[in-house]
């Protein structure tokens, strides 16, 4: 089993809906979870970091926590064909195990945002 | 506020060579994670370091290694270098590390080919 899990896609969503982006971890005591935004040919871009449950909001990005099923998931509104990317979720692992300044990276899921 | 700066930018390295890659972090981090990020294992994690010392250190063989100066500036070496050492190699910044409370930010990285 994968660390962090996302699904590759591409995701296609019309220009102007709710795009939904999903990713699952497997380290149960994981602390820190980023949302990175990656154009081709580009490094990763931070979007969003979440570390209690629920949801944080800025903007049109909504960052959802669910520790207890292992869950974090991106939701982008009004989505624009700028924001066609792949989206890499990433989570920390545990502090008191002496891995701290590491990030386990899922795989991405490519978004398309169609006109 | 500068961001991370690495250079080389871009360089192509024949097999059996070595190569230094540099990176800058943002003024006032102190942690620098590095990563290798290949189009089949995505984003790996190669080493942190903090304050001079290596805190942690992912699965790749000895022949990648890196240090970090006392200006918090690094550099990752690897010597010998192989076909598939061929990837984009990112600098990561942040203040203290991925524990609660700490972004971490990327630089533009190192395209690195090996012929």
């Amino acid at each position: 089993q994968k660390e962090v899990e996302q699904n590759s896609g591409p995701l296609s969503v019309p220009e102007g809906a709710i795009a939904s982006l999903n990713c699952t971890y497997s380290d149960r005591g994981s602390q820190s979870f980023f949302w990175y935004r990656q154009y081709s040919g580009k490094s990763p871009e931070l979007i969003m970091f979440i570390y209690s449950n629920g949801d944080k909001e800025d903007g049109r990005f909504t960052a959802q926590l669910n520790k207890a099923s292992q869950y974090v998931s991106l939701l982008i509104r009004d989505s624009q064909p700028s924001d066609s990317a792949t989206y890499l979720c990433a989570v920390n692992t545990l502090f008191w195990s002496g891995n701290t300044g590491k990030l386990i990276f899922g795989q991405g899921t490519t978004l398309q945002v169609k006109p | 506020k500068a961001g991370v700066t690495q250079t080389p930018r871009y360089l192509i390295k024949t097999r059996g060579q070595q190569v230094t890659l540099s990176c800058s972090p943002i003024s006032g981090h102190r942690s620098v994670s590095w990563y290798q990020q290949t189009p089949g294992q995505g984003l790996q994690f190669l080493f942190e370091y903090f304050s001079e010392t290596q805190r942690n250190k992912g699965n790749f063989p000895g022949r990648f290694s890196g240090r970090q100066f006392s200006n918090s500036r690094s550099e990752m070496n690897v010597s010998t270098l192989e076909l598939g050492d061929s990837a984009l190699y990112l600098c990561a910044s942040s203040l203290y590390g991925t524990d609660t409370g700490n972004t971490i930010y990327f630089g533009e990285g190192s395209w690195l080919t090996v012929v």
